[in-house]
């Protein structure tokens, strides 16, 4: 079973308009996430970095951590061409501990000028 | 700063050859990951790196895979008799503490 699983495989959203995406973790020791973007060609980029429950602000993009749910999620506002890319959500956890990071299978966002 | 450097970027092979990735990591970087992403796939961990000792190898796929890192800086990851299955993107990432990832281009591999 994947123990990091993210939704929607794939998404669509004009430009200008709010994209969100989804993770949800099915191993309890999993406390570390991470959002990683990936341009085609290229190597994941960390995007942010979320530990504690509630909201994360960087810039455009809004982390949020619900530990009790194990599930968090990453909303890309104003969304813009160059943010078309595939997301990936990680995680890690004391019992594997924070070094490993186990990823999704990701999401494709496309956003359309 | 310079990021983390892999080579080749492209490899074809037919089945049975053997293959060879070098990475280059950001200077400092004391732990060292290799990662294997399958088409539309995440990145799924190999073995990775405390300077020059493995920490975890569990996940290297058979006897085929192998990795070093010798002086405790650039590494190698190597496949003895590519099978089709190997068919990927091959990353290689770098961090000091719990710092996020950094990832190179990475190699893609096809075996025919």
């Amino acid at each position: 079973q994947q123990k990091v699983q993210q939704s929607p495989e794939s998404l669509s959203v004009p430009e200008g308009g709010m994209a969100s995406l989804n993770c949800t973790s099915s191993d309890r020791n999993f406390q570390y996430f991470w959002w990683y973007r990936q341009h085609s060609g290229e190597g994941p980029k960390a995007l942010m970095s979320i530990f504690s429950d509630g909201d994360k602000k960087e810039g455009r993009f809004t982390a949020h951590l619900n530990k009790a749910s194990l599930h968090v999620s990453l909303h890309i506002r104003d969304s813009q061409p160059s943010d078309s890319a595939l997301y990936f959500c990680a995680a890690s956890g004391p019992t594997e501990g924070a070094d490993r990071l186990t990823f999704g299978k990701g999401t494709q966002l496309i956003i359309q000028p | 700063e310079a990021g983390v450097t892999q080579s080749p970027r492209y490899a074809v092979l037919q089945e049975g050859q053997a293959v060879s990735f070098w990475c280059d990591p950001i200077s400092g970087h004391d732990t060292l990951y290799w990662y294997q992403q399958p088409r539309d796939q995440g990145p799924q961990l190999l073995v990775y790196f405390r300077d020059e000792a493995v920490i975890d190898n569990s996940q290297l796929p058979s006897d085929r895979f192998s990795a070093v890192r010798p002086k405790g800086t650039n590494s190698t990851l190597k496949i003895q008799s590519a099978k089709q299955g190997d068919t990927a993107t091959y990353l290689c990432a770098s961090r000091t503490g719990s710092e996020r990832l950094f990832f190179g281009h990475g190699t893609k591999l096809s075996v025919l």
